[in-house]
Order: structure tokens, then sequence, then C-alpha cells
């Protein structure tokens, strides 16, 4: 079983949907989470941390539960510009950032 | 200020032929790694340096890959012989101190595109 597992998608969405990504993660003892979007041909930049209490950045709002150890994002009134890959992103007990496959978002007019 | 830089961007050679890629870091970042991303799936950690020392190899195929860091600033990771298999974007990132584990904010560089044929 992988660290991180995402659902790769794709998923195809028209303008103003709301779209909802998730993550799994073992390792019971992880202790940071993050989002990371990555354009096409593109390195990965961070999106946002994910914080117990979830938190909100705009039209972005992402979720923590750690006793399902799930993870999620969830992007409100999609734009063109949100197209690209969503990496969720766990900290583990060891310190290594463990990068999960990438859900792919293709928002169409 | 200037990223995380990276080179070549691309590189296209034979198996069995060595190759190499450079990595400089953002100016001050002591902390530096090197990823590999295969199409389709998320960044795999290779190696991670804290200055020149290399804290965490556990995932870097020693048969075949090493890399330095040798002055705690640019950095070098080299495939000799590369296979088939070693196909991929090859990712540099660096961050402050340990702070990248805490931030998540991991600085990355373009990568270099290799293709082995």
């Amino acid at each position: 079983r992988k660290e991180v597992e995402q659902d790769p998608g794709p998923f195809n969405v028209p303008e103003g949907a709301t779209v909802a990504f998730n993550c799994t993660y073992s390792n019971s003892a992880s202790q940071s989470f993050f989002w990371y979007r990555q354009d096409c041909r593109k390195e990965p930049k961070l999106l946002m941390s994910v914080y117990s209490s979830g938190n909100e950045d705009g039209r972005f709002t992402a979720q923590l539960n750690r006793a399902s150890q799930y993870i999620s994002l969830l992007i409100r009134d999609s734009k063109l510009s949100d197209s690209a890959t969503y990496l969720c992103v766990v900290n583990n007990q060891g310190g290594k950032l463990i990068f999960g496959q990438g859900t792919e978002l293709s928002v169409k007019p | 200020e200037a990223g995380v830089v990276q080179s070549p961007r691309y590189k296209i050679i034979e198996k069995k032929q060595p190759v190499a890629f450079w990595c400089n870091p953002i100016s001050g970042h002591n902390t530096l790694y090197w990823y590999r991303q295969n199409l389709g799936q998320g960044p795999e950690l290779l190696i991670r340096y804290e200055n020149e020392e290399a804290v965490d190899d556990s995932q870097l195929p020693k048969d075949r890959f090493s890399a330095e860091r040798l002055k705690g600033v640019d950095s070098t990771l080299k495939i000799q012989p590369a296979e088939l298999g070693d196909s991929a974007v090859y990712l540099c990132a660096s961050s402050l101190g340990t702070s990248g584990f805490n931030t998540g904010e991991l600085f990355f560089g373009e990568g270099s595109r290799l293709t082995v044929l």
C-alpha cells in the first residue's frame, strides 16, 4: 500500500463548478499535511497547508481527518486557470515529505 | 531573487551511458533535495542534504546513482550506467533549514527531463 494515495482523475468540470479531491495516508504518526499544485510540465509549488481545524484560502478549503487518515481539498467556483495536477503531501514521522501521485483537474469553458 | 536552478533542462542518452544533473539552490537554503518524478506519478525523494551531509539517501539506488554536495551549496546527481527505466524528470528542491518539514514549503527547480533510449 502506498503511503499517500490519491484518485488520479482526471476530473473534468465546467467553469464555476465545485470540485473536491481526497487523499488518504497510511502512517498514523504523520505530523503535517499540504497540498501542492503542479502545472503541466512545470515544477510543483506549495498551494496550502492543511490544519487540523480546517483552513480556507479564497476559493480553496483544506480539511484533515486524523481519525480516518484523510485529507481533502475543495475548490469552489472553478476557473480555467485552476487546471493542473494537485498533489497531496504528507510529512511523516521521519521528517520526510511524501507526495501522492496527484489528481489531475481540467476545468472546461 | 533567483530560484532553484537546474541544468540541463533536457537530456537524451542511450542506455549504459552516464549522465549528470546539476542544481544550485536558493541562496541561504542549506537543505537540498533530489526527487525523481515519473510520468503520472508524484515526486519521489532520492536524497536529502543538510549542508554537505546526506541525511537521507535510503531511496537512492546506490548501485548506479551517486550524488554530492561538496561545499554545501550546489549539488550534482549522477547516473552511471543509465537504464531505460531511469527516464524521468529529476527535480531539485531546497528549503531554509529544516523548515521545509514544518512548513511543507519546498522550492523546486524546473527539473531535468531525462530520456534513455
